[in-house]
């Protein structure tokens, strides 16, 4: 059966520092990638997403970058956080064949101070 | 652009209550639609989808929604809340064929008392 991890589960960093927040999917092969924030009260924003290795879409234009390094890695990025980055972080997958629903990761908890 | 609205942000009921989430959307060509839950500390996970067929379409736990194309909705209800139910559910949307994404509405946080 097919998993999705994320780590870390939440993580605490000063404005100005880097982040590096890490997604894997795994028991799946070549599945279309998201990444996307929640913010209390405003739903999920889709951040970026990504149907194969290099190839990353950005829907908002932001601080924040990512990279599919490998098949089934996505990793979110930034190089100085802002205040405004803070909140949760979901990573998702769904199959590249069916057009299906996405199945979500355990999120990130990221507190810019 | 679609966009998805789900007007309750915040809805509390007594156990056994009957539950009706609104969930409109604009986009006027075809669409798959999906009522996700988030359960206290829990995923994110699928309740139900409907992408063809019977507007009417059974999730788990009971819960049902029904497509009505004419009012660009897409309901959630269950006939008897339970406490076990107390989490956030978020409608969303995605042009048929399309797997680039989701739109999300803002989420409504339900609250069942015991």
């Amino acid at each position: 059966s097919q998993t999705i991890h994320q780590w870390p589960a939440t993580l605490v960093q000063p404005v100005g520092s880097p982040l590096s927040l890490e997604c894997t999917v795994e028991g799946t092969s070549n599945p279309n990638l998201y990444w996307y924030r929640q913010a209390a009260g405003r739903g999920l924003q889709l951040l970026f997403y990504s149907v194969g290795i290099g190839q990353i879409s950005s829907e908002v234009p932001q601080n924040l970058s990512a990279s599919r390094p490998q098949d089934r890695q996505f990793i979110l990025s930034s190089k100085k956080l802002l205040l405004s980055d803070s909140g949760f972080y979901l990573c998702a997958w769904n199959s590249g064949f069916s057009y299906n629903e996405q199945f979500f990761g355990p999120g990130t908890r990221l507190t810019v101070l | 652009a679609q966009s998805v609205s789900q007007h309750n942000h915040h809805v509390i009921l007594s156990e056994a209550a009957s539950l009706e989430l609104g969930c409109n959307y604009s986009y006027g060509g075809t669409v798959n639609l999906f009522w996700y839950v988030q359960y206290p500390g829990q995923h994110l996970q699928l309740l139900l989808k409907y992408f063809s067929g019977d507007p009417l379409v059974k999730g788990i736990k009971g819960f049902e929604a029904e497509f009505i194309k004419s009012k660009f909705s897409f309901n959630l209800r269950k006939p008897s809340v339970q406490w076990s139910d107390t989490a956030e559910y978020f409608c969303a949307v995605n042009r048929a064929g399309s797997a680039r994404q989701l739109t999300f509405g803002s989420g409504t946080q339900l609250t069942v008392l015991p």
